[in-house]
């Protein structure tokens, strides 16, 4: 049970802002939201992660919502290398990487 | 990337055959883990090691054996394998657990092992 929720598929544009969902209503207040991702023939890579409140780095940037049951990883530009599988993934202390089916995101040139 | 070396990379086998594979760092990490990846699904956690001899048991155990002899080195056995363990293998690596930053998992290229 991944206990998150993200769409199958979205497509983007090349150099496009992509807002990739992630639904987590059963978040607890100590979960923390991990994202990472998959590139083609790769192992996964981290991307970021937050608790509260929104988190940018060189990657990417992350959006909680107020109450926490749902958030979105941005990629500001996208561009074909972010074509891959991003999995959005609560984590607690003592608790493993539970990975869902993610949601393959394709770049269209 | 993190110091992390998955062996072989690439296997093929025979039903009922003994086979190892092997994940070493170099990031003197205390955690590590065995996944497994196959079409249409994410990836489902095998062991994992929290140190040295200290191993236990993920979602999809049946029909695999880990040891952990020294921190660098989690190996991976498939006593006899199957061909429901034609997959691929991915080892990751964290300082910790949990959502903090220390303990995020860093994984290897994986190692895709066909079983005939």
């Amino acid at each position: 049970d991944a206990k998150t929720t993200q769409p199958n598929s979205m497509e983007s544009n090349e150099e496009e802002p992509v807002h990739l969902p992630c639904n987590h209503s059963t978040i607890s207040g100590t979960d923390y939201i991990h994202w990472y991702r998959q590139l083609p023939s790769q192992g996964p890579e981290y991307v970021i992660h937050g608790l509260t409140s929104n988190v940018n780095n060189r990657m990417a940037s992350l959006a909680i919502a107020e109450d926490r049951k749902s958030s979105t990883l941005i990629l500001h530009r996208a561009t074909l290398r972010d074509a891959a599988v991003y999995y959005c993934i609560r984590v607690n202390a003592g608790n493993m990487l539970t990975f869902g089916g993610g949601t393959r995101l394709m770049v269209k040139p | 990337d993190a110091g992390i070396t998955q062996s072989p990379r690439h296997k093929v086998t025979e039903t009922g055959t003994p086979v190892t594979l092997r994940c070493h760092q170099t990031e003197n990490h205390r955690y590590m883990y065995w996944y497994r990846q196959d079409p249409g699904h994410g990836l489902r956690l095998i062991h994992y090691s929290y140190g040295v001899k200290d191993t236990d048991k993920g979602e999809v155990s049946d029909g695999y054996s880990v040891s952990r002899s020294k921190t660098e080195d989690f190996l991976l056995t498939l006593e006899s394998a199957t061909s429901s363990q034609t997959s691929v293998y991915f080892c990751a690596i964290s300082e910790g657990q949990g959502g903090l930053t220390k303990n995020i998992q860093y994984f290897g290229a994986g190692t895709r092992l066909s079983v005939l």
